[in-house]
């Protein structure tokens, strides 16, 4: 089966640093991404791990540990523009199948 | 790279009538495109898988009668709501790959639908 699981919501403090946690439980691993989604909009591309380890962006990071299907992405200096829904996405191996979503963590920053 | 073009961005239509959403890929071939449905404060739901030159594929309970896909060429995918209904409002967004490269493209801009 195909699982994915993520908080729902998560609120922070501008300038802060928080850290969404993903795991999953999917038949075949080809990559993890992260796309950062503002309420009305489409989502936007952040990251994408397909090795294990830590990614660095500017104030994004991600991570990834395939052996214990887990990833989280990592935002610093917390500005009130991050309020958006942070979605976790696994690719399969086969190349016709779509990503599979988690349902997004709200995350609200606050002053 | 690998950016999809989304049009239009938001469309306003009567109950009945049919509307057409085309994404087209700037700087890539997407031999695969995937269409998705979001309702407000909702997760994406995927609606259907199409891949260039050959019918798509429907997720479960979407109508494939109602939302017809077209993906006659590698730059070119299309979704059309027909006799749309008020609960056909939502926000439709499509996403590219190109399989042969392995390419996984970004997501269209999406196209806000409301059925009046």
């Amino acid at each position: 089966g195909q699982n994915i699981d993520q908080p729902t919501e998560m609120t922070a403090t501008e300038g802060a640093i928080v850290q969404i946690n993903c795991t999953y439980q999917t038949s075949g691993f080809n990559g993890l991404f992260w796309y950062q989604q503002h309420a009305g909009e489409a989502p936007t591309f952040l990251s994408y791990n397909v090795l294990d380890g830590l990614e660095e962006k500017g104030r994004f990071s991600s991570f990834l540990s395939r052996s214990k299907g887990y990833s989280y992405l990592l935002l610093k200096e917390l500005q009130m523009k991050d309020s958006a829904s942070y979605l976790c996405a696994v690719r399969a191996p086969s190349g016709n199948t779509p990503l599979v979503f988690g349902k997004g963590t709200r995350l609200s920053v606050i002053a | 790279g690998a950016v999809v073009s989304q049009h239009p961005s938001r469309v306003i239509c009567k109950s009945g009538t049919s509307v057409k959403i085309e994404c087209r890929s700037l700087d890539f071939q997407a031999t695969t495109m995937f269409w998705y449905r979001q309702f407000p404060k909702q997760s994406l739901m995927l609606m259907a898988t199409s891949n260039e030159g050959s019918k798509a594929t429907y997720e479960q309970g979407v109508e494939k009668d109602k939302f017809l896909i077209n993906h006659a060429s590698l730059t070119l995918s299309t979704l059309t709501v027909t006799s749309a209904h008020p609960e056909d409002s939502s926000f439709y967004i499509c996403k590219g790959r190109d399989v042969r490269s392995d390419t996984e493209a970004f997501f269209g801009q999406g196209t806000r639908l409301t059925v009046v």
